[in-house]
Formats: structure tokens, C-alpha cells, sequence
């Protein structure tokens, strides 16, 4: 079957800097995504990556490993805004994504 | 510009009640997809569509129809509504079903079904 996990909640204060794993076991991949969800509100994207590497965008970065069935994202400066769930997902061979549960983040002053 | 709007917010139905959910994007996309949310779940995809006049079974089919008349709206329905229905349920959409196109999300429908 295909799955995705990630942290079910992680605490980290704020201006320190976090990381959420994801690993990932799906039917074929076509790249993986980060989305940042408030609560109550929608997903929105963060990041997408589909070759092994570090992608950087402004305070946030996220990295990927195939070979591994691996992801991280990278949180730096975290501010008290950041505090939300971070959901991994992958697209599959069907080019459909298959999501995780989401990781909630809670910054701490 | 509003990019994409689902209707209702909420509601609370009744087990057998039939309901809509509407969902429309002004972006042009062609793909468009309907999850739900449930705590300590991922998004399951329930139906999706590629390109307006198609449409495809997501993980958790049973119990909804789609139906993809043009580009813009991609309502959902129940046809006789369950409990396990009550949900969080958002509406989303792509350029393409492509590799790196990222999913635009709706507002989402709050449901609760009794």
C-alpha cells in the first residue's frame, strides 16, 4: 500500500530553527510537496521538489532523497506565525497525491 | 481576483438528505479534485477530473458523484447522506494534472451529517 509519515506534533520556540521529516512509500513517484495548513483554514503550497537535493525558499527549505524514500522541510527564524500543520505529499504514478497526516507545529515564545 | 470559491461554508444535514457542494475557480485550470479532511487523516482524494467532460474515482469514492459540465465548476454530491460523510471537504485545482503543478486549494465545506 502507499504511505506517508511524518511527526504527529512537534514544539519548537521562536527564532530557533526546525525540521520535519517525511518518509514515503508509494506506487511511483512524480515529485513530492510541502503545504502549510492554519487551522481552519486551507493548504497552501510551500515547496516541491522532484530531484534529489535542497530546495530554498526565503526562511524555509526542503530537501529530498529518493533512494531513501526521504523529505525534510526546514524551518529557520521560526516566528510565532509559523505555528501550523505541515503536510507532506507525494504524487504517485498516477499522478495523484497521496498525503500524510500532517505534522502541527507549535511555536513557543 | 478569487481564485477558488466553494459553497456552502457549513451545514448540518440529515442521514438520507441528498446535498450539493458547489466548487468554482476562475483560473483556468484544467484539473480540478475534491478531498476530505478528517482528524488524524491526510486528505483523501474523492473524485477528480483532468479536463472538463472527464472525470475519475479518487481513494474513497463511494457515496459521492461528480460531474464536470465546463472548466470553471466541479460540484460534488451525496446522494443519501451518512454520518461517516460528516467531514471537512475542500476543493482544489491544477494548471494540469502534470508532474510539478502545485494544487490551488477552496475555503473548504464544513459538513456534518446526523
Amino acid at each position: 500500500g502507499q504511505n506517508i509519515d511524518q511527526p504527529t506534533e512537534m514544539t519548537a520556540t521562536e527564532g530557533a530553527i526546525v525540521q520535519i521529516n517525511c518518509t514515503y512509500q508509494t506506487s511511483g513517484f512524480n515529485g513530492l510537496f510541502w503545504y502549510q495548513q492554519h487551522a481552519g483554514e486551507a493548504p497552501t503550497f510551500l515547496s516541491y521538489n522532484v530531484l534529489d537535493g535542497l530546495e530554498e525558499k526565503g526562511r524555509f527549505s526542503s530537501f529530498l532523497s529518493r533512494s531513501k524514500g526521504y523529505s525534510y522541510l526546514l524551518l529557520k527564524e521560526l516566528q510565532m506565525k509559523d505555528s501550523a500543520s505541515y503536510l507532506c505529499a507525494v504524487k504517485d504514478s498516477n499522478y495523484q497525491l497521496i498525503w500524510g497526516a500532517g505534522t502541527k507545529l507549535i511555536i513557543k515564545p | 481576483t478569487a481564485g477558488i470559491t466553494q459553497a456552502p461554508t457549513s451545514q448540518i444535514l440529515a442521514a438520507g438528505r441528498s446535498m450539493t457542494l458547489r466548487c468554482t475557480q476562475d483560473m483556468r485550470h484544467n484539473a480540478m479534485y475534491w478531498y476530505r479532511q478528517d482528524l488524524g487523516l491526510g486528505l483523501r482524494l474523492i473524485h477528480y477530473s483532468n479536463t472538463a467532460g472527464t472525470t475519475g474515482k479518487g481513494e474513497v469514492p463511494d457515496g459521492y458523484s461528480v460531474s464536470r459540465a465546463n472548466t470553471d465548476d466541479f460540484p460534488l454530491t451525496l446522494a443519501s447522506a451518512v454520518p461517516s460523510q460528516t467531514s471537512v471537504y475542500f476543493c482544489a485545482s491544477s494548471p494540469s494534472s502534470g508532474e510539478g503543478d502545485e494544487q490551488f486549494f477552496g475555503p473548504g465545506t464544513r459538513l456534518t451529517v446526523l
